[in-house]
């Protein structure tokens, strides 16, 4: 497996636009976690998924972002509309099923966004 | 949510063992000790999980008392390649918080020549 995939490595977008990431789990796994990352606040979960349904978004830190996971092979975090603050590096995890032999949870590379 | 406390940040020179240690003080009994490594630039990554006793693989050993109110993740011989952040995470194997995946503050880890 070629581990989790986010899309894109980079983006710069002008302020207001909206701005999607993109997340391909590995396959099998049954979590999808996106985080935020920054110098002043670490590492921040701000949605989880089991199963493709969202069991806790009380990370999302407004409105203006929305997360989907339509299916087990993708998931979505669109910020609408972006504003400078939102500039970090996001980066989405998947994890086996709880109960699994297997326990570790795989982080893609991240996407680093500048909003301007 | 068991509480963990490690130092915000540890320097080592090349070729040191280094020891970082985790208090949590209110682990469960249920509760197992998870180190994520993170380096710049990067996601974390899994390095040791453990209950009790030691855990070695071939990247690091944790190290858990009898209590298991702390844990220490033992780096023998650094080099400038383990510069990273490592973090301490308190739950059970999957996650530390209903499923979720929490991380703290880290301990950032300097490697010097």
């Amino acid at each position: 497996d070629a581990g989790v995939i986010q899309s894109p490595r980079h983006e710069v977008t002008e302020m207001g636009q909206e701005v999607t990431l993109r997340c391909k789990p590995i396959s099998g796994h049954n979590s999808l976690f996106w985080y935020r990352q920054t110098m002043m606040r670490g590492l921040e979960l701000l949605i989880y998924f089991n199963n493709n349904v969202p069991i806790d978004d009380s990370g999302m830190p407004e409105d203006r972002f929305s997360a989907k996971m339509p299916n087990a092979s993708f998931s979505t975090l669109k910020i609408q509309p972006s504003e400078p603050r939102d500039s970090a590096v996001y980066f989405c995890a998947s994890s086996p099923q709880r109960g699994s032999r297997y326990t570790e949870a795989f982080f893609g590379q991240g996407t680093r966004l500048t909003v301007v | 949510l068991a509480k963990t406390t490690q130092p915000i940040s540890m320097d080592s020179y090349e070729g040191q063992e280094v020891n970082i240690t985790c208090s949590h003080n209110n682990i469960a009994t249920n509760d197992y000790i998870t180190w994520y490594q993170q380096f710049p630039s990067q996601g974390p990554r899994f390095i040791i999980q453990g209950y009790k006793t030691k855990v070695t693989n071939e990247v690091a050993s944790l190290f858990i008392p009898a209590d298991r109110k702390s844990s220490t993740l033992s780096l023998p011989r650094v080099s400038l390649s383990d510069t990273a952040v490592y973090y301490c995470l308190v739950g059970d194997k999957w996650g530390n918080q209903g499923g979720k995946l929490i991380f703290g503050q880290g301990t950032e880890l300097s490697v010097k020549p």
